[in-house]
């Protein structure tokens, strides 16, 4: 079973700042995504990785396989990103559902 | 395309009670997976459809159903409800299969009194 670990669990920072939040599982995977919850509960996927580094607008999301671990960047910080961000990875050959971190809150002040 | 629909949006169940949740996905999307959220598990994977078969399972009890109609539609089924099934239940389509990017609905919010 895989488990995945995000930290930080909670973040609050100032407008401007990069953010980084981490990600590590313990077993092999197909593919890593990262996935944005709002309050409200509407969730979007952000990213889906299986190597290297995609980047979207301000989002930066890299995956280093050897290691298990990915990070999501955010550069230039704005109070509209305050969500959940989630974490899940996928096994391959389709025995296994996602399995999910646990989230990391992160707060942008004005 | 329109997105990812679920019907109801909130839902009031009592002990004991049966609950049938729908969800409509993007259009061309074949593959439908549904989640439960909750404030102490966070999201976990519940089971995956592909072309009306159940495809994958996780590790819940066999009191939560599903089933794909022939246009991709998905329904889930939670039989003798209990309060701990109180929860967020989301649904996601891709394309194919759940290892591609998913579309998220806006989730069925469950309340079991």
């Amino acid at each position: 079973k895989n488990e995945v670990e995000q930290s930080p669990q909670n973040l609050t920072a100032q407008e401007g700042e990069f953010i980084t939040i981490n990600c590590s599982y313990s077993v092999g995977i197909s593919a890593l995504h990262w996935l944005q919850q709002h309050p409200g509960g509407g969730i979007v996927s952000l990213f889906m990785l299986s190597s290297g580094k995609k980047k979207h607008g301000r989002l930066i999301a890299t995956i280093n396989i050897q290691e298990k671990h990915s990070s999501l960047h955010i550069t230039a910080s704005h109070p509209r990103d305050s969500a959940v961000y989630i974490c899940a990875v996928g096994v391959g050959g389709g025995a296994d559902g996602l399995t999910f971190g646990k989230g990391t809150h992160l707060i942008i002040q004005p | 395309k329109a997105g990812v629909t679920q019907t109801p949006r909130y839902l009031i169940k009592t002990r004991g009670q049966q609950v049938t949740l729908s969800c409509s996905p993007i259009s061309g999307h074949r593959s439908v997976s549904w989640y439960q959220q909750t404030p102490g598990q966070g999201l976990q994977f519940l089971f995956e459809y592909f072309s009306e078969t159940q495809r994958n399972k996780g590790n819940f009890p066999g009191r939560f159903s599903g089933r794909q109609f022939s246009n991709s539609r998905s329904e889930m089924n939670v039989s003798t409800l209990e309060l701990g099934d109180s929860a967020l239940y989301l649904c996601a389509s891709s394309p194919w299969t759940r290892r591609e990017t998913q579309y998220f609905g806006p989730g069925t919010r469950l309340l079991v009194l």
